[in-house]
């Protein structure tokens, strides 16, 4: 596609509920991004794909956070059994590598209650 | 470890006057590279201007420009001719080139506000 694509835009949980957040990155981009923004700060590594892989998952806070990406384009963030602390605005990026900035979606605000 | 200071949490500017956007960094990589990114009310984040750590010359983008001091660990924004439209959060950002090459490190930005 022309762009990032995050859905769903806004998504309103109860806490202890299961989530699913899709990525769908630039056609072409190998590299692919989850961050985590709070209000007010800046975004928060979460996990990075080169292709289908987790090449790094460093920045997952805990085993209730799952990604993947399986064959090597669309991004699933899975987070199980949600605190009211994983509201935040989820944001996904995709690069071709090298030394390029990301391009990022709109992201996904997750409010859980 | 990487760590992105920006101290500014809000800065004002004239319409077509300049502004600097400070940002110092920390890290133990040997080769990194450094970002601005711009962040609308909309919620987009937007690429804006890259520096490496081995560039020669400050990066320019078009009305963007990276004043980058190796030795202080400074890589500041400066906005020329500043418009109305460039009101936004600023974020800076770095990722290592070898190691750390997947992680970028965001500090939590400044706000500028671009006065008519």
């Amino acid at each position: 596609g022309a762009g990032v694509s995050q859905t769903p835009s806004n998504k309103v949980t109860e806490k202890g509920k299961y989530v699913e957040l899709r990525c769908d990155p630039i056609s072409g981009h190998t590299a692919l991004y989850w961050y985590r923004q709070s209000l007010g700060q800046g975004p928060e590594f979460l996990i990075y794909f080169q292709g289908t892989g987790a090449a790094d998952d460093s920045g997952l806070p805990n085993d209730r956070f799952f990604a993947v990406r399986p064959e090597g384009s669309v991004s699933t963030l899975k987070i199980q059994r949600t605190e009211r602390g994983d509201s935040a605005v989820y944001l996904c990026a995709s690069s071709s590598g090298g030394n390029y900035g990301y391009t990022f979606g709109s992201g996904t605000r997750l409010t859980v209650v | 470890a990487q760590k992105i200071t920006q101290t500014q949490p809000g800065m004002f500017v004239q319409e077509k006057e300049a502004v600097t956007l400070d940002c110092t960094y920390d890290t133990s990589d040997p080769s990194y590279g450094l970002f601005w990114y711009k962040q609308p009310s909309s919620g987009e984040m937007i690429f804006l201007i890259y520096q490496g750590s081995y560039d020669q010359q400050n990066a320019t983008e078009g009305r963007y420009s990276l004043n980058f001091q190796k030795a202080r660990k400074s890589a500041n924004l400066v906005i020329s001719a500043s418009q109305l439209g460039d009101s936004a959060m600023y974020f800076c950002a770095m990722r290592g080139v070898n190691t750390n090459a997947g992680k970028s490190t965001f500090g939590d930005g400044t706000t500028l506000t671009v006065k008519p």
